[in-house]
């Protein structure tokens, strides 16, 4: 069975400039997450779709960043512009529902120079 | 929300049992216990989740006091691939409680 997908990988851009994150998840995963994990730290949750609907975005810096899951499948998450701070990995993460285990993809490693 | 308090750092040898303990004193009757755990440059990947008393799987074993303020996650003969960082996290998504990851115990197992 296939994991959880992101790309890309990696990423450097210079700040102000726009970028976008993709997410495929786990075939049949009802839950999606979007964390942010700052070097040192433990991930930081972003967003968690329920389906198509964000159910939980608190944390999401609505001045910047958007995020979206069409029909309830994959996700893509945007930041415009972007800013030094914003360098980090961004992970995704789904599961069945939301009391289950979440599965991790392998992140986006982002540079903003 | 529960916040959760774990030891930064831990050190074992090959083949010892690490047992590392995480205080949660808030934690709310709906909250569920879980255990992560993060190697370098990989998404943290799910050990185990109890309620209450013990839970054990292939990998770990997690023991819960009857007053769940707190909880140990024990990794039988460890090995130097167990070397990584492990998250507690306290909380039940579906009650509204998200759980949230802190900063972990980074485990150095040496030979």
């Amino acid at each position: 069975e296939a994991g959880v997908v992101q790309s890309p990988r990696y990423k450097i851009i210079e700040k102000k400039q726009p970028v976008a994150f993709w997410c495929n998840p786990i075939s049949g995963h009802n839950t999606l997450y979007w964390y942010r994990q700052n070097l040192g730290q433990g991930p930081e949750l972003l967003i968690r779709y329920e389906n198509e609907e964000a159910v939980d975005d608190s944390q999401l810096p609505k001045d910047r960043f958007s995020a979206e899951r069409l029909k309830g499948v994959d996700s893509t998450l945007k930041i415009q512009p972007a800013e030094l701070g914003d360098s980090a990995v961004y992970l995704c993460a789904s599961s069945f529902d939301p009391l289950n285990e979440q599965f991790f993809g392998p992140g986006t490693r982002l540079t903003v120079l | 929300l529960a916040k959760t308090t774990q030891p930064i750092s831990m050190d074992s040898y090959e083949g010892q049992e690490v047992n590392i303990t995480c205080s949660h004193n808030n934690i709310a009757t709906n909250d569920y216990i879980t255990w992560y755990q993060q190697f370098p440059s990989q998404g943290p990947r799910f050990i185990i989740q109890g309620y209450k008393t013990k839970v054990t799987n292939e990998v770990a074993s997690l023991f819960i006091p009857a007053d769940r303020k707190s909880s140990t996650l024990s990794l039988p003969r460890v090995s130097l691939s167990d070397t990584a960082v492990y998250y507690c996290l306290v909380g039940n998504n579906q009650a509204g409680t998200a759980l949230i990851f802190g900063k972990g115990t980074t485990l150095s197992v040496s030979s």
